[in-house]
């Protein structure tokens, strides 16, 4: 079935970077975009930005450009999504989650903390 | 950058009606701002609801209707059951590349 699966957990250090995985199986990769989402512990939704598997393209939140890249790899259907420059506000879950067809499929979320 | 804005909580009896409603700071919300709506219980991933102002997926139970309303994107549950109790986010979209904003979110309780 069409599911999008990410990595549990990431424990990292204030300064340092992350790169999370989405790896999307049961349809053609490169035909629906990949939007990331975050939600810091007891806080709302967060978009952070979007990537075109097919050719690369990206679109960034305003607040997270220069810190945020994402990237894909068709030859193993995953797209990622690398944060720099961590500090503790960046504690939160990150979501992916297929748009195209009305974000109609999400990631479980990959926990990340930002712990010195 | 634009600011989504929805009601904090909003509180509704079993089988009554409620509209939640999402503004944006920049004006009117129109289909131009593809509207979505997310349900969010405790522990678990966002649930698409609505997406592009009122189309439902399949999984969309038939009492949540999206729609504009004054201005603003609604989203409307008639016949609340407890299950909705919930937390419920929308999305805007905005200019011509898909950069997107969520609004603070909405707490509904069902009692």
């Amino acid at each position: 079935q069409v599911q999008l699966v990410q990595p549990g957990a990431e424990v990292r250090k204030p300064g340092a970077s992350v790169k999370l995985s989405c790896k999307a199986s049961g349809y053609t990769f490169t035909r629906y975009y990949i939007h990331w989402v975050r939600q810091a512990p007891g806080q709302g939704l967060e978009w952070m930005g979007r990537i075109n598997p097919s050719g690369g393209s990206t679109i960034y939140a305003q607040k997270f450009q220069g810190r945020v890249t994402m990237t894909r790899d068709t030859s193993a259907s995953t797209v990622y999504m690398e944060l720099s420059s961590l500090k503790s506000e960046d504690t939160a879950v990150y979501y992916c989650t297929r748009a195209g067809n009305g974000m109609d499929v999400w990631g479980q979320g990959t926990t990340v903390t930002v712990s010195s | 950058q634009a600011v989504v804005t929805q009601e904090p909580s909003l509180t509704v009896s079993p089988g009554g009606t409620v509209t939640l409603t999402c503004g944006s700071s920049t004006g009117a919300v129109t289909s131009g701002h593809y509207p979505y709506w997310f349900q969010q219980k405790p522990g678990q991933a966002p649930t698409t609801l609505i997406y592009d102002t009122s189309n439902k997926h399949s999984w969309t139970p038939a009492r949540f209707s999206g729609s504009l309303l004054g201005g603003k994107a609604a989203l409307t549950l008639s016949g609340a059951q407890p299950e909705d109790e919930a937390d419920y986010y929308c999305l805007l979209s905005y200019s011509g590349a898909w950069g997107g904003v969520f609004g603070g979110g909405t707490k509904l309780t069902v009692l």
